[in-house]
C-alpha cells in the first residue's frame, strides 16, 4: 500500500529557511514524479512545485519561483522540499503527492497524497 | 483568487443526488483532463476522479465526473453522512504549465 508521511514543518521567522523531507514507501518511488501542494489555513489547494521520477525535470509555481527546490533521493525514497526566504504568504499545510507516471505533463494527476507538514512563518 | 471557480457550499438529504460544478477557460478545464479530489475534515485529500470520468478502484459508482466545454461537473447519487467533505476540482492550464484548483466546495448532508 502507498504510503507518504511528510516531516520538516514548524515555526520560521519571516526571511528563514526550512526543509520539509516526504518519505514514501508501498511503490517504486523512482518510477512515478512527485509533487508538493500545499493548502492555507481554512484555503484551498495551491500546487506548488513538481519533480519527474528521476529528478532531471523540476517545475515551480510562479509564488516560490526562485525561493522553493525540489530534489529527491531515489536511493532513500525521499523527496524534499528546500524552501528559502520565507514569507507569511507561504504559511500552510505542505502535501507530498503522488504523481500519475513517470513524467510530470498536462496528463498528469496525483494518486496518493501524505498527511501533511504544517509550516508557519510568523515573527 | 482560485483559477477554477466552485460554489463554496452544497447541501443535499441523505439518498438525495447533488451535483458540484467546476468552470475553467479554454486553456484549463476546455484542453485537458479534469479531476475531482474529497477532503475530510482533517485529513489529506484523496482522488476521486480522474480524467475526467475515471473512478480509481474503490470508489464507489454513485460518484460521476462529467466535462463539456470549459466546465466540468461531479455528481453524487445516493448521498451519505459520510459524503460531507470538501471537493476540489483541478486541471492543467496550458498558459501557466501547471495544475490549477478550484476554490473547493463543502458539502452538508442535513
Amino acid at each position: 500500500e502507498e504510503q507518504l508521511v511528510e516531516s520538516g514543518g514548524g515555526l520560521v521567522q519571516p526571511g528563514g529557511s526550512l526543509r520539509l523531507s516526504c518519505a514514501a514507501s508501498g511503490f517504486t518511488f523512482s518510477s512515478y514524479a512527485m509533487t508538493w501542494v500545499r493548502q492555507a489555513p481554512g484555503k484551498g489547494l495551491e500546487w506548488v512545485s513538481a519533480t519527474s521520477g528521476s529528478g532531471g525535470s523540476t517545475y515551480y509555481a510562479d509564488s516560490v519561483k526562485g525561493r522553493f527546490t525540489i530534489s529527491r533521493d531515489n536511493s532513500k525514497n525521499t523527496l524534499y522540499l528546500q524552501m528559502n526566504s520565507l514569507r507569511a504568504e507561504d504559511t500552510a499545510v505542505y502535501y507530498c503527492a503522488k504523481g500519475s507516471s513517470y513524467h510530470y505533463d498536462s496528463i498528469a494527476y496525483f494518486d496518493y497524497w501524505g498527511q501533511g507538514t504544517l509550516v508557519t512563518v510568523s515573527s | 483568487q482560485s483559477v477554477l471557480t466552485q460554489p463554496p457550499s452544497a447541501s443535499g438529504t441523505p439518498g438525495q443526488r447533488v451535483t458540484i460544478s467546476c468552470s475553467g477557460s479554454s486553456s484549463s478545464i476546455g484542453n485537458n483532463y479534469v479531476y475531482w479530489y474529497q477532503q475530510l475534515p482533517g485529513t489529506a485529500p484523496k482522488l476521486l476522479i480522474y480524467r475526467n470520468n475515471q473512478r480509481p478502484s474503490g470508489v464507489p459508482d454513485r460518484l460521476s465526473g462529467s466535462k463539456s466545454g470549459t466546465s466540468a461537473s461531479l455528481a453524487i447519487s445516493g448521498l451519505r453522512s459520510e459524503d460531507e467533505a470538501a471537493y476540489y476540482c483541478a486541471a492543467w492550464d496550458d498558459s501557466l504549465s501547471g495544475p490549477v484548483f478550484g476554490g473547493g466546495t463543502k458539502l452538508t448532508v442535513l
